[in-house]
């Protein structure tokens, strides 16, 4: 099975500023045939279910701000807010959808300074 | 709209069965595979299972703590997914989601999410 290791599990940014969440996969989700990274990113507020934000590890959802930018390749991967707002308050997990038991990392939780 | 309306949630005991609804909306349901997610109180989110499209026999597949207590099922005709929950325990409690990847049958990440439904295991 695929483990997802995220890191900080916590992270504090002023207004206005960036962050970044990393994503580590104990296996390659790189599939070779169509050089796709099975990477997707997600954001979680109080009291909602998760939304989807980036797919194929760097690729914008429908109506996702541009702030929000994923890169990386094989087994790690980062999720970058560039300047942040005080909506991006939230819960962020990184998912691999390249094989069943599909798997999340455990989560970081993104607050204001 | 698209969207997933889950229900059948509630207060169960030990040992109890519960069956919960996906009703879907919106998008090309028999063409997409649906999955269950599962997220106990404060915690993070943890996969249940997935049940695949008509063409790949509606392959079934379950995480390793779910195994021989959760079926995953769907009725193409109804446009529903369901989780049936057997022997269950205290630590099942949480907020179910279904959710897929809308008209993908795998490799999809999850762009559609109901909004959960809570199950409780407790006496």
């Amino acid at each position: 099975d695929i483990v997802m290791t995220q890191s900080p599990d916590s992270l504090a940014v002023s207004l206005g500023e960036r962050a970044t969440i990393n994503c580590k996969s104990s296996q390659n989700v790189l599939y070779s045939s169509n050089n796709k990274n099975y990477l997707a990113w997600y954001q979680q507020k109080p009291g909602q279910p998760p939304k989807l934000l980036i797919y194929w590890a760097s690729t914008r959802e429908s109506g996702v701000s541009d702030r929000f930018s994923g890169s990386g390749s094989g087994t790690d991967f980062t999720l970058t807010i560039s300047s942040l707002q005080a909506e991006d308050v939230a819960v962020y997990y990184c998912h691999q959808y390249y094989t069943t038991p599909r798997s999340f990392g455990q989560g970081t939780k993104l607050e204001i300074k | 709209e698209v969207q997933l309306v889950e229900s059948g949630g509630g207060l169960v005991q030990p040992g109890g069965s519960l069956k919960l609804s996906c009703a879907a909306s919106g998008f090309p349901f028999s063409g997409s595979t649906m999955h269950w997610v599962r997220q106990a109180s404060g915690k993070g989110l943890e996969w249940v299972g997935r049940i695949r499209i008509k063409a790949s026999s509606y392959a079934t597949v379950y995480a390793a703590s779910m195994k021989g207590r959760f079926t995953i099922s769907r009725d193409d005709s109804r446009n529903t997914a369901y989780l049936q929950m057997n022997s269950l325990k205290t630590e099942d409690t949480a907020v179910y989601y279904c959710t897929c990847g809308s008209g993908s049958d795998q490799g999809a990440a999850f762009d559609i999410w109901g909004q959960g439904t809570m199950v409780t295991v407790s006496s």
